[in-house]
């Protein structure tokens, strides 16, 4: 049980183009999910954090407008990276919680490479 | 404001030679310390929870145990199948939200 699917988990983008990255559950209603960056051997760095219908909550330093969340579901969560640049290539991985308990579940990860 | 702090940052054990890590933390109010365990390129694996001083929780070959202060992760004849990085995280008050608050990890190396 608790497994969270992320999509796609390699992508190479060009510059000034966008991307998005589906985060899903696949075997319990998350109601909140998280997302993450993780630059190499440093550990999780939290972006946001979304409510499922909900507009997200972003950490400080984290531009709202170039990492767009969206929580339309109980079981789908999407980032979608704006206008992407080489400093916003990262490993990004989401989190997910069941509602009423505290534990996170954590997708594979994303590999993004922005050229 | 919430503080994690995991040591030692890397350890090197022989297969079979047990031995703990530590995690050290500061909040208000904790609602719950986590430990994962974390691949080369993959994302945070949950291991255990622990809500109040005392707990302790088993699985396999790793035990994971509570004081105000501290968390310590014993692995008992570690394999080198154990090799990976285990990080801490700890879940704080109302004023935190759901938002977890991980330490730096420790890189485990168990050699055959």
């Amino acid at each position: 049980g608790a497994v969270v699917s992320q999509h796609p988990s390699r992508v190479i983008c060009k510059s000034g183009t966008s991307v998005k990255i589906e985060c899903r559950s696949l075997d319990f209603q998350a109601t909140t999910m998280f997302w993450y960056r993780q630059f190499p051997k440093q550990s999780l760095m939290l972006m946001a954090t979304s409510n499922e219908g909900s507009k997200a909550t972003y950490e400080q330093g984290v531009e709202k407008d170039k990492f767009l969340i969206n929580h339309a579901s109980l079981t789908l969560s999407t980032l979608t990276v704006t206008s992407a640049h080489p400093e916003d290539s990262s490993f990004y991985i989401c989190s997910a919680r069941q509602g009423g308990l505290y534990e996170q579940y954590f997708g594979p990860g994303t590999r993004l490479t922005v050229t | 404001e919430d503080q994690v702090t995991q040591s030692p940052e890397a350890l090197r054990l022989q297969e079979g030679e047990s031995s703990s890590l530590n995690c050290s933390y500061t909040v208000s109010g904790l609602r719950g310390l986590f430990w994962y365990r974390q691949d080369p390129g993959k994302g945070p694996e949950f291991l255990f929870t622990l809500y109040s001083a005392g707990e302790e929780k088993e699985k396999e070959r790793l035990k994971a145990t509570l004081t105000k202060k501290e968390s310590f992760l014993h692995i008992t004849a570690p394999k080198p199948e154990d090799s990976a990085t285990y990080l801490c995280a700890v879940q704080a008050g109302e004023t935190s939200g759901s938002r977890l608050t991980f330490g730096e990890g420790t890189q485990l190396t168990v050699n055959p």
